[in-house]
């Protein structure tokens, strides 16, 4: 398998606009989580899905960020509009059967610039 | 809430020299302890997953240990070398994962 893959890798937008960043992750793998990732926060935990169902996404920071998964095989995260602050390092992992029991596999990330 | 810290935040070593690196969290009622590798510009590697009922896992020149009642756990590399300089981070998942803002290596040649 290629593992967990982002798109795209970097996204440069600018302040308003609607940004998509997109998860394919490892076949099989029935949970998926988006993290974000700053100098000042560290990684924080965004959502998560079980099986295409979001499960926990008390970590969304406002309503200008929504995700979905339509599939098994792929996720999005949507910013709408964008504003600088947003500016991060997006990862998506996935994972087999109970979290608690298993590793986690991160994507490359997508590098968010907000200008 | 939990929360989890790790010290140090940055370590410098001479290549050959055995290290640890520290994790602790608050809450213990956690299911399991992951470390990771993060080199810069990259995604988190996973190196060793401990369940909240085991000891210590090893993998190659690394061992991890848990101790859930004083909410602990300890990273240790053997023998380090230069291509281990990356930023180890640890993550607790009790009700999610929370991770640790990270320790930054540096192993010299």
């Amino acid at each position: 398998d290629a593992g967990v893959i982002q798109s795209p890798r970097h996204e440069v937008t600018e302040m308003g606009q609607e940004v998509t960043l997109r998860c394919k992750p490892i076949s099989g793998h029935d949970y998926l989580f988006w993290y974000r990732q700053t100098m000042m926060r560290g990684l924080e935990l965004l959502i998560y899905f079980n099986n295409n169902v979001p499960i926990d996404d008390s970590g969304m920071p406002e309503d200008r960020f929504s995700a979905k998964m339509p599939n098994a095989s792929f996720s999005t995260l949507k910013i709408q509009p964008s504003e600088p602050r947003d500016s991060a390092v997006y990862f998506c992992a996935s994972s087999y059967s109970h979290p608690g029991g298993t590793e986690a596999f991160f994507g490359q990330g997508t590098r968010l610039t907000v200008v | 809430k939990q929360e989890v810290t790790q010290i140090p935040a940055a370590l410098s070593v001479p290549e050959g020299e055995n290290l640890v690196l520290n994790c602790s969290f608050t809450d213990s009622a956690i299911y399991n302890l992951q470390w990771f590798r993060q080199d810069p510009g990259k995604g988190l590697t996973s190196l060793l997953l401990i369940q909240s009922s085991q000891r210590e896992q090893t993998s190659g020149r690394l061992n991890a240990s848990l101790d859930k009642s004083s909410g602990r756990s300890t990273l240790y590399i053997a023998a380090s070398q230069p291509g281990d300089s990356a930023t180890y981070l640890c993550a607790a998942y009790g009700q999610n994962f929370v991770f640790g803002p990270g320790t930054r290596l540096s192993v010299l040649p």
